[in-house]
């Protein structure tokens, strides 16, 4: 069974603080995603990496940045949080097309700033 | 651009009676199309794809959803609805450089 797997199911951090989001996955997945989820706009990617050390900007990464240092393990990171960015955060994995097409996501994490 | 849309944000239904979660997409090329389900505060979880073949496909639960190219759906389906069924849905696309187009999601109700 694929497993991906977040650090944190809840966090509560303050504005301005930099907050550490992980993400792993089991399965040798070359793609690992970060999305937001807030209610009535659905998943919006924010990074999307297609390989160790490679990274693409989605639809809404101001205010945040990633890190994949290896393969399994994908990280977002707020660089100074602020309340607009509390939201759900999903992380999901996948093959490249060829193999296997669908994304596996992670739990979640509701991240709440204050 | 690709895109998604999933016309209604709720379907109410009854239990025992079929039910239907309506997608549209835009996508250029061929359409790798997909569902979800999501429970509360949990992470989503795969339901069914279209990649190829046949125009229906089955996935899991009991779901199954019919690829149509003209009308560039792919809307999702069941026969006969369980309570438990009840959960936010969601359409997706993937284009042919591994990104995904999430469709705004459509809250399942089943009543008893």
């Amino acid at each position: 069974d694929v497993k991906v797997t977040q650090s944190s199911r809840y966090l509560v951090k303050r504005t301005g603080e930099k907050v550490f989001l992980e993400c792993v996955q089991d399965m040798d997945h070359e793609n690992m995603f970060w999305y937001r989820q807030d209610p009535g706009l659905g998943l919006r990617l924010i990074y999307f990496s297609y390989d160790v050390k490679m990274k693409e900007k989605g639809d809404i990464p101001e205010g945040y940045s990633v890190s994949r240092e290896k393969k399994e393990r994908f990280s977002l990171i707020l660089e100074s949080a602020s309340t607009n960015q509390t939201s759900m955060y999903l992380c999901a994995s996948s093959f490249r097309a060829g193999r296997s097409y669908e994304q596996y996501f992670g739990p979640g994490t509701r991240l709440t700033v204050t | 651009a690709q895109s998604v849309a999933q016309p209604e944000d709720q379907v109410n239904v009854a239990e025992g009676n079929p039910l239907t979660v309506k997608c549209t997409y835009s996508v250029s090329g061929n359409p790798y199309l997909f569902w979800y389900v999501q429970y509360p505060n949990r992470g989503l979880q795969f339901l069914l794809k279209y990649i190829t073949g046949d125009n229906l496909v089955k996935g899991s639960y009991g779901f199954e959803a019919e690829f149509n190219k003209s009308q560039t759906s792919f809307h999702l389906k069941k026969p006969s609805a369980l309570v438990s069924d009840s959960a936010l849905y969601f359409c997706a696309v993937r284009d042919n450089f591994n990104k995904f187009y999430f469709g705004s999601g459509t809250k399942l109700n089943v009543k008893p």
